[in-house]
């Protein structure tokens, strides 16, 4: 299983809330990726990132910003959570954009009251 | 426009039986990968199997084959011999052309339920 965790798991917060969501990788791959998964929409991507410092907008990526300061780390905020943006939350990494395989961590139910 | 359509929003598999589930995609793209992920009632997304535009085969991993036809642009994931624990959701996906960022478009997913 490829090294990915996502923390928190599970995170309980108020609309208005600023939250963070973290994705920690023991592979070294260049390539990171925040997914969201709603119900009847499948996985949407949020934002990527395709190095360090770099980064770029996905499918859904209005009230969202992410950072990459280190190879292994790639985190999402909230900067203002609101209960539409109530989901379960997937990183996934590849080694590259043209890798026959992309691993997905663990995922983060976060629900905004 | 949808992208990735599974139009199978549940199917049911007999123990023991073989299982279609049907994909198909939408790209102007000539090079682009589809993928098979698993995501059992736990949550984890579990990577199954991935075909290559350009593969002149069809993948296949073990019991989980893809029937790959270019030309109705379909890639369908076929179950072999069905188990108790291959009832989960089965999401479709596709990577675009290489500028894209590798990022993966998914379909909205099968439910699979297999019977004893």
């Amino acid at each position: 299983d490829a090294g990915i965790t996502q923390s928190p798991r599970h995170k309980v917060t108020e609309t208005g809330t600023p939250v963070t969501l973290r994705c920690h990788q023991t592979e070294n791959h260049r390539y990171m990726y925040w997914y969201r998964q709603d119900p009847g929409h499948g996985l949407r991507l949020i934002h990527y990132s395709y190095g360090v410092k770099d980064t770029d907008k996905g499918e859904v990526s209005d009230g969202y910003s992410v950072s990459r300061s280190k190879t292994e780390d790639f985190l999402l905020t909230l900067e203002s959570a609101t209960s539409s943006q109530t989901s379960v939350y997937f990183c996934a990494i590849s080694e590259s954009k043209q890798k026959e395989t992309q691993y997905f961590g663990p995922g983060t139910r976060l629900l905004v009251l | 426009a949808q992208k990735i359509t599974q139009t199978q929003p549940g199917m049911f598999v007999q123990e023991k039986e073989a299982v279609t589930l049907d994909c198909t995609y939408d790209t102007s793209d000539q090079s682009y990968g589809l993928f098979w992920y698993k995501q059992p009632s736990s949550g984890e997304m579990i990577f199954l199997i991935y075909q290559g535009s350009y593969d002149e085969q069809n993948a296949t991993e073990g019991r989980y084959s893809l029937n790959f036809q270019k030309a109705r642009k379909s890639a369908n994931l076929v179950i072999s011999a069905s188990q108790l624990g291959d009832s989960a959701m089965y999401f479709c996906a596709m990577r675009e052309g290489y500028n894209q960022g590798g990022k993966l478009i998914f379909g909205q997913g099968t439910e699979l339920s297999v019977k004893p």
